[in-house]
């Protein structure tokens, strides 16, 4: 069991460009979620796969930000057009479902839009 | 939906003192709840979880928290605190089978 691996770990991009994230989950985890966290603050919910069905959408997240999990392992999380306000750590975490089962987070991808 | 408030965003407390970080939850059904624990510059690491049953959990490093329905509180607790307890502690709630939900975090610091 490797873990929750999140690539890259730092991103630097200048306002307007794009950028993708990916994440891959512990294996046989359907579920795989997507955070946001800025400093001083708590993850804040994003986005929700299980397996490749994305179950909710947070209204954080604006039609600049596309989540996908095509064949149910891996996501990748784009954003299109940054902005500074997009600056943050985005974090991925997967479980095997909910219902009270522990989720397990990678250890994040900064971000900063210069 | 559910929510977390966590009460002080600051803590600090004596190396050997008691812990007590405050957590209220607010959900329409059963809540699930957890304490997550975060390091600089690192993801989150559970440290315990109330699904059902015994209300007192345990959890690693000698952290403890009891869930009480009614004062919808989920506190996290330890006897005695070490220099390396400082980090960022996070609340977090979950209903059934939907997402998980976090506070806004205490960060606990531990004074010599």
């Amino acid at each position: 069991d490797t873990g929750v691996s999140q690539d890259p770990r730092h991103k630097i991009t200048k306002r307007g460009q794009n950028v993708t994230f990916r994440c891959d989950p512990i294996s046989e985890h359907n579920r795989l979620y997507w955070y946001r966290q800025t400093l001083g603050q708590g993850p804040e919910f994003l986005t929700y796969f299980q397996n490749e069905a994305q179950l909710e959408k947070s209204r954080l997240l604006s039609d600049r930000f596309s989540a996908e999990r095509p064949k149910g392992s891996f996501s990748t999380l784009e954003i299109q057009r940054t902005e500074q306000g997009d600056s943050a750590m985005y974090l991925c975490a997967s479980s095997p479902d909910n219902g009270g089962n522990t989720i397990y987070f990678g250890e994040g991808s900064w971000l900063t839009v210069v | 939906a559910q929510s977390v408030t966590q009460l002080g965003s600051h803590v600090s407390v004596s190396e050997g003192a008691l812990v007590l970080l405050r957590c209220n939850y607010s959900s329409s059904v059963p809540p699930y709840l957890f304490w997550y624990v975060q390091y600089p510059n690192q993801g989150l690491q559970l440290l315990l979880k109330y699904t059902t049953g015994a209300t007192l959990v345990k959890g690693i490093n000698g952290f403890e928290a009891e869930f009480k329905k009614s004062e919808t509180s989920f506190h996290l607790t330890k006897p005695s605190a070490h220099m390396s307890d400082a980090a960022e502690y996070f609340c977090a709630v979950s209903e059934g089978d939907d997402k998980i939900i976090f506070g806004k975090g205490t960060r606990l610091h531990i004074l010599p």
